[in-house]
């Protein structure tokens, strides 16, 4: 099984400012298949990023993905009210598909 | 646009099964797989499996291996989950999502979830 571990487990700011959060894995990633998901309360995950760096439609350019390997980055380059929610990767490289634990990005 | 939507909550005791639905809506329910995913109080998300939508070949994650089930009925563009011998740890909000590109694959998207309480 491949272990997402997801750091920090909060992160406190303010609107405007920029988040980076970060998504490790067990080991290296087939393809960089790794997704990024946003929840907020009572609602289900929203597809933010796929194939570690792609945008999924609709998705404003404020989010960004990065990272290769075992080491993947979610950027949000500007905090909107809307962003502060919680955070998930995903990788879908084996057979047993996992996720990490979350950051929850909340205002500071 | 392509929507999935699923049955409403359920309160079930020890031992007993739930089977919850995802209605498809907007794309050609045989082109893509459905996977299963659940989120107990305060947990990370939990894959449990998926369908081959066209061909109905199941697999499912070893953790659940046993007590769940996933069918479909490509007529009514639906998938049920079934989880059978619950117990209170099997409490969670239950979610079904397309899988895009492939079996295996980034989900969009997802249902709305369904609350499935066990309590005695």
């Amino acid at each position: 099984e491949i272990v997402l571990t997801q750091s920090p487990g909060t992160l406190s700011l303010s609107p405007g400012e920029r988040a980076t959060l970060s998504c490790r894995a067990s080991q290296s990633l087939l393809s960089n298949f790794l997704a990024w998901y946003q929840q907020k309360p009572g609602q289900a995950p929203r597809l933010l990023i796929y194939g570690a760096s792609s945008r999924a439609t609709g998705i404003p350019d404020r989010f960004s993905g990065s990272g290769s390997g075992t080491d993947f980055t979610l950027t949000i380059s500007r905090l909107e009210p809307e962003d502060f929610a919680l955070y998930y990767c995903q990788q879908y490289g084996s057979s047993l598909l996992t996720f990490g634990g979350g950051t929850k990005v909340e205002i500071k | 646009q392509v929507r999935l939507v699923q049955s409403g909550a359920e309160v079930k005791r020890p031992g007993a099964s739930v089977k919850v639905s995802c209605k498809a809506s907007g794309y050609t329910f045989t082109n893509h797989a459905l996977h299963w995913v659940r989120q107990a109080p305060g947990q990370r998300l939990e894959w449990m499996g998926w369908i081959n939508a066209g061909t109905g070949n199941t697999k499912y994650s070893q953790n659940l291996e046993g007590r769940v089930t996933i069918t479909r009925d490509t007529y009514a563009s639906t998938a049920y989950m079934e989880l059978s011998s619950l117990r209170s740890e099997d409490t969670a909000v239950y979610f079904c999502a397309i899988a895009v590109a492939g079996l295996y694959s980034w989900f969009d998207p997802w249902g709305q979830g369904t609350l499935v309480t066990v309590s005695s």
